[in-house]
């Protein structure tokens, strides 16, 4: 079974550049997680879809941050204008069904701004 | 969600049984404690849940007592693959309940 899979893994932007990360859930996950993870911190969620649907998002920081589930598969996280404080690592989770803490988690995508 | 409490780090031998104890003293009834493995440059990786009791899979054991205001994670002769940061979670899986992640433990495993 082929996991979550992410691009790009690397990215390094100059601040107030936009940037747009991509993740293809595992086949059948209907709930799919961004995560974003700050060097020596734990990961913290920023967004959770069901299918095609938000969940939550409440700690996406709106005025900067967006996301999309188009078709209820693959998701893209696009950040604009980026700030220094953005620099970290952008995760991506699925699971079979919503509220599972038993998530599938994919290689992430680090980002640099400078 | 419940807050919990974790050593932020933890030295271990090969060979040796390590344990990890995580303090969560505002548990609910509805919640489960979870746990999860992180290798430097990987996302985290689901290693064991339980609701009570006694829980055992091939990579770890979860102990949680009557009270389940804790749980131990048992890793059973570790190895130096075995160094990386557990996260102890706690939380109702109802749909829309995120998973909330602390600060991990940090666990070195040396030769």
């Amino acid at each position: 079974e082929a996991g979550v899979a992410q691009s790009p893994r690397y990215k390094i932007i100059e601040k107030r550049q936009s940037v747009a990360f991509w993740c293809n859930p595992i086949s059948g996950h209907a709930t799919l997680y961004w995560y974003q993870q700050i060097l020596g911190q734990g990961p913290k969620l920023l967004i959770q879809f069901q299918n095609n649907g938000v969940v939550d998002d409440s700690q996406l920081p709106k005025d900067r941050f967006s996301a999309e589930r188009l078709k209820g598969v693959d998701s893209t996280l696009k950040i604009q204008p980026a700030k220094l404080e953005d620099s970290a690592v952008y995760l991506c989770a699925s699971s079979p069904r919503t509220g599972s803490h038993e998530q599938y988690f994919g290689p992430g995508t680090r980002l640099t701004v400078t | 969600l419940a807050k919990t409490t974790q050593p932020i780090s933890m030295d271990s031998y090969e060979g040796q049984e390590v344990n990890i104890t995580c303090s969560h003293n505002n548990i609910a009834t509805n919640d489960y404690i979870t746990w999860y493995q992180q290798f430097p440059s990987q996302g985290p990786r689901f290693i064991i849940q339980g609701y009570k009791t006694k829980v055992t899979n091939e990579v770890a054991s979860l102990f949680i007592p009557a009270d389940r205001k804790s749980s131990t994670l048992s890793l059973p002769r570790v190895s130096l693959s075995d160094t990386a940061v557990y996260y102890c979670l706690v939380g109702d899986q109802g749909a829309g309940n995120m998973l909330t992640f602390g600060g991990g433990t940090r666990l070195m495993v040396k030769p």
